[in-house]
């Protein structure tokens, strides 16, 4: 099973808004991303959990604050944000240390497609 | 900085072989990925190649590296309209647990 979930699939917000995406993992993945995707662009990378501690801050305006209460979940929780905002925001998880495949290959979710109003 | 690069369209018919090329710049690169896309979908691992390989197939796929010219290409046998995507190189050299992306190629297949 190589299976990243992602809640929910389509967000509408207000700029004054608070709300939260969530990422699960059932694959004993160790590592944990959140992208974010404009269209037809590759996806940026935004943060990663490691060990469910923030590894990686890709200077990350404040109003995206990641969670990581355990290794299966991941949060991405939302405030004030801008129109530019809008986008994909994908969530993917790594295996780190490498079994039967490369421990940093990556499984992506099919994102939540997040429109900012 | 590590730099991936792709042509951004590709156009064949079904049934033909498709190519997708991909140079990169890093000489350490370890392991070199290849994602699909499909229209409003998360991106799909297709395969991957450690950079100590020449080729790898995967029934339809085939990788070929040459490490050389930094120069990374998969080629799709048969292609189907089901193929119609955006395909993504990766460049997984990074001990930091990045992947350096390429700009993605537009994959359109014409019945």
């Amino acid at each position: 099973d190589t299976e990243v979930t992602q809640t929910p699939k389509h967000l509408v917000m207000g700029m004054t808004n608070k709300k939260s995406l969530k990422c699960e993992q059932h694959m004993g993945h160790r590592a944990m991303y959140w992208y974010k995707q404009k269209a037809k662009k590759p996806p940026e990378l935004m943060f990663v959990y490691s060990y469910e501690k923030l590894s990686i801050n890709e200077s990350v305006p404040s109003r995206f604050s990641p969670e990581c209460p355990n290794s299966s979940l991941l949060n991405l929780h939302l405030h004030a944000l801008q129109p530019e905002d809008s986008a994909l925001y994908l969530c993917a998880s790594s295996p780190l240390v490498g079994q039967r495949e490369p421990g940093e290959t990556q499984y992506f979710g099919p994102g939540t497609r997040l429109l900012v109003l | 900085g590590e730099d991936v690069e792709q042509s951004l369209f590709l156009s064949v018919r079904e049934g033909d072989s498709s190519v997708i090329n991909c140079t990169y710049t890093d000489s350490s690169s370890t392991y070199l990925y290849w994602y699909k896309q499909e229209p409003g979908a998360g991106l799909q691992l297709l395969t991957y190649i450690f950079s100590n390989m020449d080729m790898k197939q995967d029934q339809r796929l085939t990788v070929l590296l040459n490490k050389k010219d930094k120069h990374l290409s998969l080629r799709i046998a048969d292609t189907q309209t089901g193929d119609s995507a955006i395909y993504f190189c990766a460049d997984g050299s990074s001990n930091t647990g990045k992947l350096i992306f390429g700009q993605g190629t537009t994959l359109q297949v014409k019945p």
